[in-house]
């Protein structure tokens, strides 16, 4: 199976500033997927951002980028200008092209502080 | 307004019983899965279906039991057999990655919290 790491299990930033998570995978696939999701304090998750591996191109959402290296297998989730609804639990995924088996990471808790 | 619904809310089991969970989705998605959220661990796998009547297991299916007979419907059964069930426990819905043309997004249940007692 799959591996997903996110080794800083906290973090915190000042409003307005920008915060880097780190996600790190492990596999011998070619073509995945990878996504980050958000779960605030209710507990619902949400899509952050996704990125397909064949694409070169990192993606973006509003304040939302990733940092894709492919050959380094990480997958940095970059939030710009943070404000304080950006506070939550912060999951990286991973899923193989051809399956739809999803592994997560253990989670970046992230406080963004007034 | 199409989603994911589990329920119920909040679950208490006695110690050797068996409980099901349920969740229902009518996003019309093949997908569907089965997480287990512990403090510090993330969401570990449990099950996942990509379409009727198929299923394999994730990381932690051991205690664990769930059926695919309709599209709509995932339920999970915790068994006897799960050690330490108290946990909270997310189920999810996708297309199928055949269909999904790009990277599929999973919907969500707002979650079961289940606890021994």
């Amino acid at each position: 199976a799959q591996t997903v790491t996110q080794s800083q299990p906290e973090m915190s930033v000042q409003e307005a500033e920008t915060v880097t998570l780190s996600c790190t995978y492990d596999t011998s696939e070619n073509n995945y997927y990878l996504f980050w999701y958000k779960q605030p304090p209710s507990r619902q998750m949400i899509l952050v951002i996704r990125q397909e591996a064949y694409k070169q191109q990192n993606a973006t959402e509003n304040r939302f980028s990733v940092n894709f290296q492919k050959a380094a297998k990480s997958f940095s989730l970059k939030i710009s200008d943070s404000q304080l609804g950006d506070t939550a639990m912060y999951f990286c995924a991973f899923m193989k092209h051809n399956n739809n088996d999803m592994r997560f990471g253990a989670g970046t808790r992230l406080t963004v502080k007034p | 307004d199409g989603g994911i619904t589990q329920s119920p809310k909040y679950l208490f089991r006695k110690e050797g019983q068996n409980v099901t969970l349920s969740c229902e989705q009518n996003l019309n998605h093949d997908a569907m899965y089965w997480y287990r959220q512990d403090p510090g661990q993330g969401l570990r796998l449990i099950y996942y279906s990509q379409i009727v009547n198929d299923f394999q297991k994730g990381d932690i299916a051991e205690g664990y039991s769930v059926s695919r007979e309709k599209k709509e419907s995932f339920p999970l059964t915790v068994t006897s057999a799960q050690k330490n069930p108290t946990a909270f426990y997310l189920c999810a819905s996708s297309i199928s990655w055949l269909g999904a043309g790009g990277a599929p997004e999973a919907f969500f249940g707002q979650g079961t919290r289940l606890t021994v007692v």
